[in-house]
This record gives structure tokens, sequence and C-alpha cells, in this order.
């Protein structure tokens, strides 16, 4: 059974820290991971990871791969109260012949002023 | 605009009543999904399909039903066989073969009163 875990679950950090959330997984034939930003209510799309060691950046979020040790990590730099969500973390493998994401339960981030 | 759009918002039912929910997409995706989102909880998925006139269970598909008879639409049906139906569901899609990266519906909350 493929299997994603995030730590921490909830973390609370002041505007302008360094935040870094982590993912790790087990999952049947890997295909990609994804990370996505819950804010009440649908989860918005931020990176597609496939290969390892690359690094995905979009302004002050990234993040990385590790398919050897089978983790991925995303990075918040100088956060903003904006940046207040869930975070999701998903891994897409294809085991029995079809593609599916599994979802990690996700990091609560509260960024306060 | 393209996108994904879920109605209703909100919904309450009576508990033994079936009720549907509606996801329609204009982003010409072929596949789409169901997931459910309890508090505390990653997404899990319920149904998907890949094309039309086809569909897969996912891991807790019991007391669900869906159908795939338009590209555009991918209705979910909660039957009263579901024994704890109150949660958040959310509708994606994904182009591609294989699919990767999901988009996701403004979601439908759901109350059974």
């Amino acid at each position: 059974e493929d299997k994603v875990v995030q730590s921490p679950l909830s973390l609370v950090v002041h505007e302008g820290d360094t935040v870094t959330l982590n993912c790790s997984y087990e999952v049947t034939n890997f295909r990609s991971l994804l990370w996505y930003k819950q804010e009440k209510k649908a989860p918005t799309f931020l990176f597609m990871l496939t290969s390892s060691g690359i690094e995905k950046k979009s302004g002050r979020l990234s993040s990385i791969l590790d398919k050897k040790e089978l983790f991925s990590i995303l990075n918040i730099t100088a956060t903003q109260t904006g940046d207040s969500a869930v975070y999701l973390c998903a891994v897409m493998g294809s085991g029995a012949g079809s593609y599916q994401l599994t979802f990690g339960k996700g990091t609560k981030l509260s960024v306060i002023p | 605009d393209g996108g994904i759009t879920q109605s209703p918002k909100y919904l309450f039912r009576k508990e033994g009543q079936n009720v549907t929910l509606s996801c329609e997409q204009n982003l010409n995706h072929d596949a789409m999904y169901w997931y459910r989102q309890d508090p505390g909880q990653g997404l899990r998925l319920i149904y998907y399909s890949q094309i039309v006139n086809d569909f897969q269970k996912g891991d807790i598909a019991e007391g669900y039903s869906v159908s795939r008879e338009k590209k555009e639409s991918f209705p979910l049906t909660v039957t009263s066989a579901q024994k704890n139906p109150t949660a958040f569901y959310l509708c994606a899609s994904s182009m591609g073969t294989p699919p990767d990266t999901q988009y996701f519906g403004p979601g439908t909350r759901l109350t059974v009163l």
C-alpha cells in the first residue's frame, strides 16, 4: 500500500522566518511527487518533482526530491502571513496499471506577524 | 475562463437520503477524480475516471457511485449506504496519459443532519 508521511503536522512561525516542510513516501513504481497549498478550499498546485536533486523554485518557495532516500522538502523563505495554509504532499505511483495520487495528511503552517 | 466547477458549495442532507454532487470541467482533461477530506486527514480517493464511460474505485468507494457519460462531467452520488458522509468533497481533473498534475475544483461541503 502506498504511503506518504508529512512532518511536522503543524508549525507556527513568525513573519520573516524560514521553514522546511518534510515529506517521505513509499510507493509502487514512483512517477512523480507533487506539492499543493490549501487555503480553506481547493488545493492549488505548487510543484511537481520527478528527478532527484533538481530544485524547483517559485519566488520564495523551493522544493527538492531525493529518490534514493524517498523524501522531499518544501522550503519557504522570508515567510509572510499569506503563506499560512495547509501544505499537502502527494505521490503518484503506477501500481496495478493505474495512476493514482496518494496524499499525506498535510502540514498546517501558521505565520504570525 | 477554463476551470473546474463544483456545485453546490454547501449541501445539507437528512439521513437516509441520496445526494448528487456536481463536477464540471472545461479544460479538455481526460481524467477526473473525486476525493474526500476529513479534518486532520489527507485527501482520500473515492473514484476516478481516465476516459468517458469508464471509472474505477479508489480507496474508499463504499457508499458512493459515479458516472462518466460526458468528458466534461463526473457527478458523484453519496448514497444512504455511506455511514459517515459528512465531509468536504473535492473534484479534480488532469490531462495526459499517464496523467500527472491534478487540478482541483473549489469543493462541496456536505453535512448530514
